[in-house]
């Protein structure tokens, strides 16, 4: 079981927008802004895309954004593209002696 | 561009020790505000953290692996690596290393990954 929570799958048609959840506890999430999220395709590393809540790394597409309310961050993407059909994972600094925590992954289908 | 590689035997028997290691290119492992991590990925499941470790040397280990693993770098061949043992079947995975952003607690670049099978 993973330490954060987020949906299986979400799916979205091309031009759509599509939102994914990542639900932690004040421990993580909800104390710090150090959440990160990561698209992974098959057989490939995982890419970051945002870090610390809403930051994007240079070279990530600006249809990427991230936020954040209470114990629970969001990934937005818009106007979906066929290449983000993916993987989607979030991260979290967290005060426990892991660390570092990661939600169990979303499955993004573009239909 | 900092380029980490994963490099290590493909496979491991049970009850023994799984040994990987991490070259990193395009930088030095024992400058800037970094740490260097293990990360794992059983077949279709989700990331687990294994632990990391600063350029100080100091490390930090998942509680539930603490008790099996080590992390320890090698600044002449700018390399870190990973011990992990009494490995099991629930040990298979693939194995990523990867850059973290002391800063801003990110971790941002990532090896390619290498799939380590425990099996007799």
């Amino acid at each position: 079981q993973s330490a954060l929570t987020q949906p299986a799958s979400v799916s979205g048609s091309p031009g759509q927008s599509i939102t994914i959840s990542c639900t932690g506890t004040s421990s993580d999430v909800g104390g710090y802004n150090y959440v990160s999220w990561y698209q992974q395709h098959p057989g490939k590393a995982p890419k970051l895309m945002i870090y610390d809540v809403s930051n994007r790394p240079s070279g990530v597409s600006n249809r990427f954004s991230g936020s954040k309310s209470g114990n629970t961050a969001s990934l937005t993407i818009s106007g979906l593209q066929a290449e983000d059909e993916a993987d989607y994972y979030c991260s979290s600094y967290t005060s426990s002696s892991t660390l570092e925590v990661f939600g169990g992954g979303t499955k993004l289908t573009v239909l | 561009q900092v380029q980490l590689q994963e490099s290590g035997p493909g496979l491991v028997k049970p009850s023994q020790t799984l040994s990987l290691t991490c070259t990193v290119s395009g930088g030095s492992i024992s400058s800037g505000s970094y740490y260097w991590s293990w990360i794992r990925q059983p077949a279709g499941k989700g990331l687990e953290w294994i632990g990391r470790i600063y350029t100080s040397g100091s490390t930090n280990y998942n509680p539930s692996l603490k008790s099996r693993v080590t992390i320890s770098v090698d600044t002449s061949k700018n390399q870190f690596s990973l011990k992990l043992s009494s490995v099991t079947a629930a040990d298979t995975a693939v194995y990523y290393c990867a850059r973290g952003d002391v800063d801003t607690a990110t971790t941002g670049n990532w090896g390619q990954g290498t799939l380590v099978t425990v099996s007799s």
